[in-house]
């Protein structure tokens, strides 16, 4: 089965809210990567983490190998938060496994 | 930020023919990595890089794929021929070391086999 569960696979919030991205792991994994990607297609790096959490602006990323999940937290939803979100971690071997990706979608 | 630039961001190239893929990474980084993103799935590994040699390649790495970086140039991917499934995003990215640290991806190259 797959290594990286990622949930939900879309969503749709209203400008100002906000929720929570979810990725669980069904094998201990090393640290995680969290990214965006926008309208354009291009990637951008949100969070890397190999333990605890970080936040930077509106959001905020925990990352706990020993329960195997990762989170993602947008709050203060704004209309360029729009994309899709993949975690991303590192196994064992430092090889990344992707997430299948939340489809978010920011309503005005 | 580092920056990895890819190029071309898009190319649309004959079913048969030969396409090369180029990426600038991060100027000191070391290993270097494609990924494969057909359009609207999640991103898939094809290949790592490390001091002249590919390190691991996945299922998706086909004959047809070649991966180099000459006197430290452009790391390119090449596919030769391409097949129409071949059509999809292509990220390089690149870190400083294989444990653990952040990869950092170009904007991708978009390759559309007719």
């Amino acid at each position: 089965g797959d290594q990286v569960e990622q949930s939900p696979s879309a969503l749709s919030l209203h400008e100002g809210t906000g929720s929570a991205l979810r990725c669980n792991f069904t094998t201990t994994m090393r640290a995680v990567q969290w990214f965006q990607q926008n309208s354009r297609g291009s990637l951008i790096n949100l969070f890397y983490l190999a333990s605890g959490t970080k936040e930077n602006g509106r959001l905020k990323s925990t990352f706990n190998s020993k329960e195997s999940y990762s989170t993602l937290h947008i709050r203060d939803a704004q209309l360029e938060d729009s994309g899709t979100y993949f975690c991303a971690a590192a196994d064992s071997n430092y090889q990344l496994i992707w997430g299948s990706g939340t489809k978010l979608i920011i309503k005005p | 930020g580092p920056k990895v630039l890819q190029i071309p961001s898009h190319q649309i190239i004959d079913m048969g023919q030969m396409v090369t893929l180029n990426c600038d990474p991060v100027s000191n980084h070391l290993y270097f990595y494609w990924y494969k993103q057909i359009l609207g799935q999640q991103m898939e590994f094809l290949v790592n890089f490390y001091n002249g040699k590919v390190m691991e390649k996945s299922k998706l790495f086909k004959d047809q794929f070649s991966v180099e970086r000459p006197d430290g140039s452009y790391f390119t991917l090449k596919i030769q021929p391409t097949a129409l499934e071949d059509s999809a995003v292509y990220f390089c990215a690149s870190s400083p070391t294989d444990s653990g640290n952040t990869l950092y991806f170009g904007e991708g190259s978009r390759l559309i086999v007719v």
